[in-house]
């Protein structure tokens, strides 16, 4: 089944404590971006990867890091995470000829930093 | 496992006339649904809401209809114009555990 996957579905954590977020698909999509989620806010885009090593910064950065090393997998790194990075976060990935339509996302990451 | 489904990936209108898109769900506890508009290399902005208690939300030009029964919403764009041309996804969440999942999204297509 084609789908979009992330881990974990669920975080708390504390300030300054470094964490991953994995996303992976099996869609051999070669473009996938990263999104948060917030009230009143709606839907912001973080960073997005047109291809292997190829990653660019999105509408707010600020504080994340991301890596493409592997065309499935596009992890969202937060280095030292604070509480104003408490979000819902969801990965999204399509084909590059698509990468302005259809989007599949994943099912969400709901962090909250203590 | 798609518990959103967008099951037509593209519609095209003509100018002035109604637009629908569809949006069928699975999950009996998502209770809270809502329509976002994306333009090319932009990300979705959010377009309009309903909660499962109403069957019925309007904003302007945009309707969005719920059946709960058929677990089904729908959005119609009346009259449709050349600038809602983008592409259209539907979310739903259950307020309680604040889970959201995404359809893939509709490309509505408006010709003048």
């Amino acid at each position: 089944e084609a789908q979009v996957t992330q881990n974990p579905r669920y975080l708390i954590t504390v300030t300054g404590k470094k964490l991953t977020v994995t996303c992976s698909q099996n869609m051999n999509h070669e473009y996938m971006s990263w999104y948060r989620q917030d009230p009143g806010l709606g839907l912001r885009q973080i960073y997005y990867s047109m291809n292997v090593e190829v990653t660019d910064k999105g509408d707010v950065p600020e504080g994340y890091k991301v890596s493409r090393k592997e065309k499935r997998n596009f992890p969202l790194i937060l280095e030292s995470p604070s509480p104003n990075q408490t979000s819902l976060y969801f990965c999204a990935s399509s084909h590059l000829s698509d990468s302005a339509d259809t989007q599949y996302f994943g099912p969400g990451t709901r962090l909250t930093v203590l | 496992d798609q518990q959103v489904k967008q099951n037509s990936p593209s519609l095209s209108v003509q100018e002035g006339r109604i637009s629908i898109l569809n949006c069928d769900y699975t999950n009996s506890m998502f209770d809270y649904f809502l329509w976002y508009k994306k333009y090319p290399a932009e990300g979705p902005t959010f377009l309009i809401s309903i909660s499962s208690i109403k069957d019925k939300n309007e904003d302007g030009r945009f309707t969005v209809f719920l059946n709960k029964s058929a677990k089904h919403l729908s959005l119609h764009i009346v009259p449709s114009q050349p600038g809602d041309s983008a592409v259209y996804f539907c979310a739903a969440s259950a307020l309680d555990n604040n889970d959201m999942r995404f359809g893939a999204g509709t490309r509505l297509t408006v010709k003048p």
